[in-house]
């Protein structure tokens, strides 16, 4: 299948700090991505649809001035959290969907973010 | 979408077939069924997807009666690396909607 790759697959940063996370699409184009968050034991809840060239859909109680999502070509997207917490600390997954392959929703590897 | 229902959790041993199946009363007729499975500290990754009928692949089949009110995923002789959670979703055959996870059926294979 499709491969989604993010980068970087871990960090850890200190409580007030910003995190970038980088997620590609490497053998096709994406124009919508997706950014997943997931917490011990529990399933994973959707954040926000990046569409490329235009602003990210947030979920309801997603805060989009924390969660910056940029979708900036076709193959990149980019989930920045601003002024990170200890409760930001979680597992952070994109995907996108393969147009070539009846729109299969491919994912990445994840981030799992660690703030102090 | 519809609301899927599946088992919170399954055992085997190795070399059973398992299956799980999973519920979707209320699936649109646009809805195909995806199924993932997903490893700690990984993302999902897709296994299978049907509309109707039988699809088979190399990892797993997909059995999906006539009222596509429920669908069951059929592991042939798992191995300890099958333990996993699996994940039942309906997907839209067109547009640019994401998928939408319930609870999954964490599968445990043991010795």
């Amino acid at each position: 299948g499709a491969v989604v790759s993010q980068h970087p697959s871990r960090v850890i940063c200190k409580s007030g700090t910003s995190v970038k996370i980088e997620c590609r699409s490497l053998d096709f184009q994406a124009t919508t991505m997706f950014w997943y968050r997931q917490f011990p034991k529990q399933s994973l809840m959707l954040m926000a649809t990046s569409n490329e060239g235009s602003k990210a859909t947030y979920e309801q109680g997603v805060e989009k001035d924390k969660f910056l999502i940029n979708h900036a070509s076709l193959t990149l997207s980019t989930l920045t959290v601003t002024s990170a917490h200890p409760e930001d600390s979680s597992f952070y997954i994109c995907s996108a969907r393969d147009f070539r392959q009846q729109e299969t929703q491919y994912f990445g590897p994840g981030t799992r973010l660690l703030v102090l | 979408l519809a609301k899927t229902t599946q088992p919170i959790s399954m055992d085997s041993y190795e070399g059973q077939e398992v299956n799980i199946t999973c519920s979707h009363n209320n699936i649109a007729t646009n809805d195909y069924i995806t199924w993932y499975q997903q490893f700690p500290s990984q993302g999902p990754r897709f296994i299978i997807q049907g509309y109707k009928t039988k699809v088979t692949n190399e990892v797993a089949s997909l059995f999906i009666p006539a009222d596509r009110k429920s669908s069951t995923l059929s592991l042939p002789r798992v191995s300890l690396s099958d333990t996993a959670v699996y994940y039942c979703l309906p997907k839209k055959d067109t547009g640019r909607r994401a998928l939408t996870f319930g609870s999954g059926t964490r599968l445990q294979v043991q010795p």
